[in-house]
């Protein structure tokens, strides 16, 4: 199996901060890569596919990043509605994978 | 739009069989555009991937977990399932069922629910 790791485990930041997320994969996976918010009780919600490529209707301020093992979420202006954990999950190969998230908290 | 509904007992057993049903609307499960997943979460932790299931009753499970899952398909009724056998606490989670276009990533999830083993 691919495995996914994530950093940080948790992140604290004030509204309006940049906030970067790191997911590596421990062998290529080219960029196969899709990144999910999950708020407390609900469903993971689909931010970022193809690495890069912003899900309709998902704010500007999101974007991704990278290629191969090594990728990133970034949120540009981070906002009272963005705090939550976000995973990262390969779809290279089976199994699909998860990194293990990052909460993003208040600070 | 498509939507998904998971379905089925909150609490089982220890040793029991776990029943989960996962109910398609807005879109056809025969649709050949789309595998149809199990994932699940324990509670305060991460994402589990189970495995899949194509409309024509092909499947394929995560090796990582024992093969006590079995997913099967309804087309007529647009649902598909999820059975578990030999429950235990471990097995305690919200289980969510989610659609994927076959080969990608996952683009809708049901709402999850909470399947809590305990005797």
């Amino acid at each position: 199996d691919i495995q996914m790791t994530q950093s940080p485990s948790t992140l604290s930041a004030f509204v309006g901060d940049r906030v970067t997320i790191t997911c590596r994969a421990s062998q290529s996976i080219s960029s196969r890569l899709a990144w999910y918010q999950q708020k407390p009780g609900k469903a993971p919600k689909l931010l970022i596919y193809k690495a890069s490529s912003l899900e309709s209707g998902v704010p500007s301020r999101f974007s991704g990043s990278g290629s191969g093992t090594e990728f990133t979420l970034t949120i540009s202006s981070l906002q009272p509605d963005d705090f939550a954990t976000y995973y990262c999950q390969q779809y290279n190969t089976y199994p699909r994978t998860f990194g293990q998230g990052t909460k993003v908290e208040i600070k | 739009q498509v939507q998904l509904q998971e379905s089925g007992p909150g609490l089982v057993k220890p040793s029991q069989t776990l029943s989960l049903t996962c109910t398609v609307s807005g879109g056809s499960i025969s649709s050949g555009d789309y595998y149809w997943s199990w994932i699940r979460q324990p509670p305060g932790k991460g994402l589990e991937w189970i495995g899949y299931i194509y409309y024509s009753g092909s499947t394929y499970y995560n090796p990582s977990l024992k093969s006590r899952f079995t997913i099967s398909v309804d087309t007529s009724k647009n649902q598909f399932s999820l059975k578990l056998s030999s429950v235990t606490a471990a097995d305690t989670a919200v289980y969510y069922c989610a659609r994927d276009p076959t080969g990608y990533y996952t683009d809708y999830w049901g709402q999850g629910t909470l399947v809590t083993v305990s005797s």
